[in-house]
Parts: structure tokens; sequence; C-alpha cells
């Protein structure tokens, strides 16, 4: 079945950057997006960006242009997220998650187990 | 930009009831953008209900959902102990591509 696996918890210094990966498994479609997503301390969900891997292109809320980079790896289809300049509000939860827009949720059907990224001096 | 509202913040039940929770849009949305997901604590969100009113794979018809424009509900009927959670609505737009309702949580009374 579809599995996204992400990597393990990160501790960072105010001003440094943070990479968080999610290996994709078990997908037999092409026809998906990779959301990235975070969710602070006792707060709601924030949508980040998405990556589509059909075209190689990304697209970032405007909250995180400029400070956030998706990537993907093709050859172990595993996704990227860097954070950089990082401040204490960026201390959170990271999410990857998949959208198969073939099926028409309009949602993310697929969730990474979470990342914890805690930023402090 | 979507705002999504969502009441009550938190609705105290007891197993058996039923849950009704409102999410409001600042202006109509296709029912087809409008998603729900339910968040246990620790655990990543999960997809319940998608286009407002259909439920994802491995749902129990015990949820629903509806509404239409600004006003949509999700239902929960007779609940049960693994149904205490968060609950997100989730409207699917361009820019940003996903908006959030705050939540709400439902918890044992």
């Amino acid at each position: 079945q579809v599995q996204l696996v992400q990597s393990g918890a990160e501790v960072k210094k105010p001003g440094a950057s943070v990479g968080v990966s999610c290996k994709a498994s078990g997908y037999t479609f092409p026809s998906y997006y990779m959301h990235w997503l975070r969710q602070a301390p006792g707060q709601g969900l924030e949508w980040m960006g998405v990556f589509n891997p059909g075209r190689a292109d990304t697209n970032y809320a405007q909250k995180f242009q400029g400070r956030v980079t998706l990537t993907r790896d093709t050859s172990t289809n595993t996704f990227y997220m860097e954070l950089s300049s990082l401040r204490s509000e960026d201390t959170a939860v990271y999410y990857c998650a998949s959208e198969d827009y073939s099926s028409y949720y309009y949602g993310m059907d697929v969730w990474g187990q979470g990342t914890t990224v805690t930023v402090s001096s | 930009e979507i705002v999504l509202t969502q009441s009550p913040g938190t609705l105290s039940l007891s197993p058996g009831d039923r849950a009704t929770l409102s999410c409001r849009a600042s202006q109509s949305v296709s029912s087809n953008y409008l998603a729900w997901y339910q968040q246990r604590p620790g655990q990543a969100p999960r997809l319940l209900i998608y286009r407002a009113a259909y439920r994802a794979t491995g749902i129990p018809d015990r949820f629903s959902g509806s509404g239409s424009g600004t006003d949509f509900t999700l239902t929960i009927n007779r609940l049960e102990p693994e149904d205490f959670a968060v609950f997100y609505c989730q409207h699917y737009g361009s820019s940003p591509r996903f908006t959030f309702g705050p939540g709400t949580k439902v918890d044992i009374k």
C-alpha cells in the first residue's frame, strides 16, 4: 500500500536551516502531488507548498516564499523540504502528504507520520 | 483567500451521542473543494470526507458531510471512543492551495 515515511526529529538553532525527507513507496500511479504542511504546538494545520512530480515544479505559500525549497530524488522517490533562516516560530511538526489528483478528492489522502522540528538557542 | 471558521471550538459529548460540527467559509465555495479531516492526539490527520459529502476509503458510515455555499457540516452518529479527536475542515484553492479551519475538538463529557 502507499506509504510515506519521514525522517527523524531535528533540533536547530535560530538562523540555521533544516531538511526533512519523505520517502514515498507503493505509488503505482504518476498522478499525485506531494504537499508539505506544518502544525505548531497546540495549533492547526498550515499548508507550506507542493511539489509536482509529473513536471518537477513547485508552488509555495506566499508566507514561505524565499525560505522553503521542495525537491525530489527520483532514484529513491524521496521528497525533501528545506526551510532556511529558522526562528522560534518555526517550531512545529512538519508533514508530507500526497494528493491523488486523479481521484478528485481535492484533499490529501496519504500522510507521513510527521517530523518534529524544534528551533531553540 | 478563503477563510474558514469552525464551531464550536470544543464539543463535549458521550459515547453514543451525535456530534454536529460546523464549518463556515468567508465566501461561497464549491462543495467540490471542501474536505474534512480527523486528527487523533499524536497522529497525523486522516482524510474523512471529500467533496463535502463523500466518505474517503475506509471511513465508517457513521461519518457524513453536507452543505453548500458557505455552510458545511460534519455529522458523526453514535460516537465511538476512537472518534474523540480534533476535526478540521479544509478548502482547496489556487493560492494557497489548501486552507484549514482552526478545528473543533470533540472530547468526552
